[in-house]
């Protein structure tokens, strides 16, 4: 298996642009999770899905930040416009049901470092 | 609000010491515990997962785990200096449905040749 694929590795941009990170999920997970790590914060999840559905997206900081997982390998973390304060690594996990044995085990990517100048 | 806290660290052992990393975590309810390591610079790599009351081995590694006290360890065997990572304690909360992972900041550990 790949395992769960990121897409860029590193993302460096302006104040004010777009950006948009890729993820896909480890084939057969049915739980995708986008997650943000800072070294004064740590590791924070910022929305999760479930068979492409949005569960909970109460860790997106705000409006600028959105994300859509338009089918079951691919989804994608938007944000419009980019601050010097989302600099970060952007990591996507995904893991699988209850109904296999490694549940709640998530599975990280490789991230992507963004830096907005 | 649900927390995970752990000892930042940094946290030093000699080559072929136990390394010892500790977590505690405030819902009572949690029912999964997981340990992931992660190199600078790489993303979290899992390497422990626990659920149950009591021990959990698996080569050089241990989990512990006790729910009454709220709290979750893993020691490291036979430390080798490519043990030196950040270890991040990851706590499954309490709800039906809730697949979230809420993890501590991590403990940096540097095993010393």
């Amino acid at each position: 298996d790949a395992g769960v694929i990121q897409s860029p590795r590193h993302e460096v941009t302006e104040m004010g642009q777009e950006v948009t990170l890729r993820c896909k999920p480890i084939s057969g997970h049915d739980y995708l999770f986008w997650y943000r790590q800072t070294m004064m914060r740590g590791l924070e999840l910022l929305i999760y899905f479930n068979n492409n559905v949005p569960i909970d997206d109460s860790g997106m900081p705000e409006d600028r930040f959105s994300a859509k997982m338009p089918n079951a390998s691919f989804s994608t973390l938007k944000i419009q416009p980019s601050e010097p304060r989302d600099s970060a690594v952007y990591f996507c996990a995904s893991s699988a049901s209850r109904t296999t044995r490694l549940y709640n085990e998530q599975f990280f990517g490789p991230g992507t470092r963004l830096t907005v100048l | 609000q649900k927390e995970v806290e752990q000892n930042s660290g940094p946290l030093s052992v000699p080559e072929g010491a136990i390394a010892s990393l500790n977590c505690t975590y405030s819902d009572r309810g949690s029912q999964s515990f997981f340990w992931y390591r992660q190199y600078s610079g790489k993303s979290p790599e899992l390497i422990m997962s626990i659920y149950s009351n009591g021990d959990k081995e698996d080569g050089r590694f241990t989990a512990q785990l006790n729910k009454a006290s709220q709290y979750v360890s893993l020691l490291i065997r036979d430390s080798q200096p490519s043990d030196s990572a950040t270890y991040l304690c990851a706590v499954n909360p309490s709800g039906a449905g809730s697949y979230q992972l809420t993890f501590g900041k991590g403990t940096k550990l540097s095993v010393i040749p």
